[in-house]
């Protein structure tokens, strides 16, 4: 399958501070990129899904203001949680597709946040 | 009711068994569907997609009945790395991109 990475794989901060994850496609372009968040031994949750080029969809209860997306190319999407809170940890997966496929995704290996 | 629905299990089996999953879908206009597998503290992993005329890899076969609005995963002569949650995913492409995901079904394999 399609390679896309994901950085960084862990990142601890204190509360109130802004944390910027970075999703890239390696060897596809992806023309949508999606954000999940999941919290331990519960499902994907997915927060929002991102086009290249246009401003992204957030689903329902996610605030758009305090997690900011942006997918400037086909290979990089980045998710930049502000002024993040302990409610705020948790595991940040990103996954790529290719809109012209048929409809398989690929997931990044995640990136896990703690928030003091 | 959820747009798609798993067991959640879990699943105990041992070494050797089969073992079979379900998952049942609410819009008959899907269009795709998948089996990933996702280990512990792990993104999840494609494991196959599955058409309509079933498909098979290795021990895996995954089977899709259209009419029924179900798909299913078979396991065969389980290993103890199969053990993992397995979600089943449906994508719609209806107006758009938009992937639902099972809840997952976690599967533990013991010698």
């Amino acid at each position: 399958g399609a390679v896309v990475s994901q950085h960084p794989s862990r990142v601890i901060c204190k509360s109130g501070t802004s944390v910027k994850i970075e999703c890239r496609s390696l060897d596809f372009q992806a023309t949508t990129m999606f954000w999940y968040r999941q919290f331990p031994k519960k499902s994907l949750m997915l927060m929002a899904t991102s086009n290249e080029g246009s401003k992204a969809t957030y689903e329902q209860g996610v605030e758009k203001d305090k997690f900011l997306i942006n997918h400037a190319s086909l290979t990089l999407s980045t998710l930049t949680v502000t002024s993040a809170h302990p409610e705020d940890s948790s595991f940040y997966i990103c996954s790529a597709g290719d809109l012209r496929g048929i409809g398989e995704q690929f997931f990044g290996p995640g990136t896990r946040l703690t928030v003091l | 009711r959820k747009e798609v629905e798993q067991d959640p299990g879990p699943f105990n089996v041992p070494e050797g068994a089969t073992v079979a999953f379900n998952c049942t879908y609410s819009n008959s206009a899907s269009q795709s569907f998948f089996w990933y597998r996702q280990d512990c503290r792990k993104e999840p992993k494609l494991l196959m997609s599955v058409y309509s005329s079933g498909n098979e890899d290795g021990r895996f076969t995954a089977q899709l009945n259209r009419a029924s609005q179900y798909i299913s995963l078979l396991i065969r002569d389980s290993k103890l790395s199969d053990s993992a949650t397995y979600l089943c995913v449906v994508n719609p492409r209806t107006g758009g991109f938009k992937t639902i995901f099972g809840a997952g079904t976690r599967l533990f394999v013991k010698a």
